[in-house]
């Protein structure tokens, strides 16, 4: 099966600097890679998402690259503000006719964005 | 649009114990997934659920099952509790099945086992 790696697991930055975020993933067939974050205590929420026809997207301070030959993804925050401070998550999900719509999360990045 | 709504958001079960968590998706969801999150392993996918039928499950005993109504309401079960499956539920609904189906969580079930 599908296995992701992300990377850092934790990651600490100054305000108004930039994070990146990396993340892996093994199966090729893998075509739609989103982004969570999940403030502590609630639900994790869909920041940005990538397919795999496309090599970037950006939204606002938040933007995603995927190379698809490497098989990594990554997101990037620039001008970070302490409200960015939350874990994110990366995900890669695949779905052959109907087998489903099954998602791989990787382990989490906790990032802290220091005042 | 109301989103995922998960009930109950708290509760304590003794191991041997049995729980049923309850999921109700976006309106118009057909598809709903499960999810246990802990803090040593992250998200992992229990199972999937689309028109009643349960399409994909993930590495979880036999112990842990679920359904899928026809009003695609969904609700999972875990019977002989361990104190391993204290964790947070999350059930997370989207339009159709298939990849590339943006999904939406809901706010999980918490679940201490004593």
């Amino acid at each position: 099966g599908e296995n992701v790696e992300q990377h850092p697991s934790t990651l600490s930055v100054q305000e108004g600097d930039s994070a990146v975020i990396k993340c892996t993933y093994s199966d090729s067939a893998s075509n739609y890679f989103p982004w969570y974050k999940q403030e502590l205590g609630k639900r994790p929420q869909l920041i940005i998402d990538i397919r795999s026809n496309v090599g970037e997207k950006k939204d606002q301070r938040i933007a995603v690259t995927l190379n698809k030959t490497a098989k990594h993804f990554s997101l990037h925050i620039t001008e970070t503000q302490p409200e960015d401070s939350a874990v994110y998550f990366c995900a890669a999900s695949r779905g052959i006719g109907n087998t489903g719509n099954q998602f791989y999360f990787g382990t989490g990045t906790s990032l802290t964005v220091i005042p | 649009k109301a989103g995922v709504t998960q009930t109950p958001r708290y509760l304590i079960k003794t191991r041997g114990q049995q729980v049923t968590l309850s999921c109700s998706p976006i309106s118009g969801h057909r598809s709903v997934s499960w999810y246990q999150q802990t803090p040593g392993q992250g998200l992992q996918f229990l199972f999937e659920y689309f028109s009643e039928t349960q399409r994909n499950k993930g590495n979880f005993p036999g112990r842990f099952s679920g359904r899928q109504f026809s009003n695609s309401r969904s609700e999972m079960n875990v019977s002989t509790l361990e104190l391993g499956d204290s964790a947070l539920y999350l059930c997370a609904s989207s339009l159709e099945q298939g990849s590339g189906n943006t999904i939406y969580f809901g706010e999980g079930s918490w679940l201490t086992v004593v």
